[in-house]
C-alpha cells in the first residue's frame, strides 16, 4: 500500500497563476482532508470530505476549492494564488465507522510557493 | 472552538536522556493522536490514543480524557528522535476535523 500521495512535491507559482494539487488514497478511507501548514505552526483545516461527491469547507476555506469525484482522490485548487498561500500543504484520510472518524494518515506533503 | 496547548514549546536533550511533553485541551474529545515531524516535514504517525496508554519501543503514551491532557513519553533519546511533535484533537462532533497543537520542538544532542 502506498498509503496517501500527494502530487507535486513542490511548486513555485505567479501571484495570480493557478494550480490544482492532487491527493489519492489507496486504504478506502471514506473522509479526507486539505490541511496546510506556516512556519512556526501546527497544521489548519481548509476543506474535508466526508465522502465521495461531497466537500465541505474547514478553518480556512478562503481562496480554495476541492473536488472528490472519486473515493480515492481529493483536488486542492487555487484559482488565483497570493503569496499569502505559500505554504506547505498537507492531505489526509481516516475509516470512519458509524458516522466516527479514527485515525488519520497523512501524506508527505507538498511545499507551494507563490511569487 | 477547541483549545489545544502543548508543554513545553522548545526542548533541548543530550543523547540518552529520557523526556515528557505534554498536551492540554479545552473541552471533551473522541480522538487524541501524537505525530513526529521529522526535520523534512514528513508527518509520522506515533500514537492514536483517545484514551488509556500504549506504547512502542522508547516511546509511550497516556491520555487521561476526564482530565483533558495527555502525556508522551521518550525514553533514551536518540538524535533521530529530533523534530516537531504535534497532539491533535478530534471533537466528537467535528467530522474527523484534527485541530492541532502548536508543537514541541525537540532537539537531541550526541
Amino acid at each position: 500500500n502506498a498509503g496517501v500521495t500527494q502530487t507535486p512535491k513542490f511548486r513555485v507559482l505567479k501571484t495570480g497563476q493557478s494550480m490544482t494539487l492532487l491527493c489519492a488514497q489507496d486504504m478506502n478511507h471514506e473522509y479526507m482532508y486539505w490541511y496546510r501548514q506556516d512556519p512556526g505552526m501546527g497544521l489548519r483545516l481548509i476543506h474535508y470530505s466526508v465522502g465521495e461527491g461531497t466537500t465541505a469547507k474547514g478553518e480556512v476555506p478562503d481562496g480554495y476549492n476541492v473536488s472528490r469525484l472519486k473515493k480515492q482522490n481529493f483536488l486542492l485548487g487555487l484559482e488565483s494564488a497570493a503569496p499569502s498561500q505559500t505554504s506547505v500543504y498537507f492531505c489526509a484520510s481516516s475509516y470512519e465507522r458509524g458516522g466516527h472518524s479514527y485515525e488519520q494518515y497523512f501524506g508527505p506533503g507538498t511545499r507551494l510557493t507563490v511569487t | 472552538g477547541i483549545q489545544v496547548e502543548q508543554s513545553p514549546p522548545d526542548l533541548i536533550l543530550q543523547e540518552g536522556a529520557n523526556s515528557t511533553l505534554r498536551c492540554n485541551f479545552s473541552d471533551s474529545v473522541n480522538n487524541l493522536q501524537w505525530f513526529h515531524q521529522n526535520p523534512w516535514g514528513q508527518l509520522i504517525n506515533l500514537f492514536y490514543i483517545p484514551s488509556g496508554t500504549k506504547q512502542n519501543g522508547r516511546l509511550s503514551a497516556t491520555t487521561v480524557a476526564t482530565e483533558r491532557y495527555s502525556l508522551l513519553y521518550i525514553s533514551s533519546s536518540q538524535t533521530t528522535d529530533s523534530g516537531v511533535y504535534f497532539c491533535a484533537v478530534l471533537r466528537s462532533t467535528s467530522y474527523g476535523k484534527l485541530t492541532f497543537g502548536q508543537g514541541t520542538i525537540l532537539t537531541v544532542h550526541p
